[in-house]
């Protein structure tokens, strides 16, 4: 069971939009309707932003958004804000009750 | 309000035996899985097992497996982390999240971490 492969990190200015990748297999991303995404700032607990692939907890800004290709997911922020400056981790089901997480991304707001 | 709370900060040396907690409220803690999440410093989440408080079912990383013991007390609405031999590997933070309805991924509301802190 590896990690999910995301890239290191990701940079935008204010108001641009990013996208964020997370690569996995047929045994994870590409198996199931079950990824999700969450936001991490320094020093403070993950945060759920996209669960289901696409789906929106409430009191998340509709400016986060998710998708599936195959094997990869993807995480959209569009309109940066200073505040999105932080790790973002996607996270698929596996099969047999078993969850991987991606190795974390830095979005840097320039 | 749902929410998780977990135990505070802890300093133990290496062979030490180890119980952390987290308590659920604000909603039916028997029918919702509970998942433990690993951090060590500097790095990435790594997913450790879950359990579901109402038959104390449990699933492990195979990563996790054998490494630590995770349980629950339903009558408290409290699951718990530990160990029985900790390593200074084992240094890291600990989250506790309630994993969504109808999902195995999905985690929300997290308690704010417990610091495990392993040195002679």
């Amino acid at each position: 069971q590896s990690a999910l492969t995301q890239p290191r990190s990701v940079s935008g200015s204010p108001g641009q939009s990013v996208t964020i990748s997370c690569t996995g297999t047929n045994s994870d991303v590409g198996g199931y309707n079950y990824v999700s995404w969450y936001q991490q700032h320094p020093d403070k607990a993950p945060k759920l932003m996209i669960y289901d692939v696409t789906k929106r907890p409430s009191g998340v800004p509709d400016r986060f958004s998710g998708s599936k290709s195959g094997n990869t997911a993807s995480l959209t922020i569009s309109g940066l804000q200073a505040e999105d400056e932080a790790d973002y981790y996607c996270c698929s089901y596996a099969g047999s009750y078993t969850v991987v997480f991606g190795g974390g991304t830095k979005l840097t707001v320039l | 309000e749902v929410q998780v709370v977990q135990s505070g900060a802890e300093v133990k040396k290496p062979g030490e035996s180890l119980k952390i907690s987290c308590k659920g409220s604000g909603y039916s803690f028997t029918n919702y899985w509970i998942g433990w999440v690993r951090q060590m410093p500097g790095k990435g989440l790594e997913w450790m097992g879950i359990i579901y408080p109402g038959d104390s079912d449990t699933r492990y990383s195979p990563s996790f497996q054998g490494q630590v013991t995770i349980s629950a007390d339903k009558s408290i609405s409290t699951a718990y982390l530990q160990w029985s031999s900790l390593k200074a590997s084992d240094t890291a933070i600990y989250f506790c999240a309630r994993v969504c309805s109808n999902s195995y991924n999905c985690f929300d509301p997290w308690g704010q971490g417990t610091l495990v802190t392993v040195s002679s």
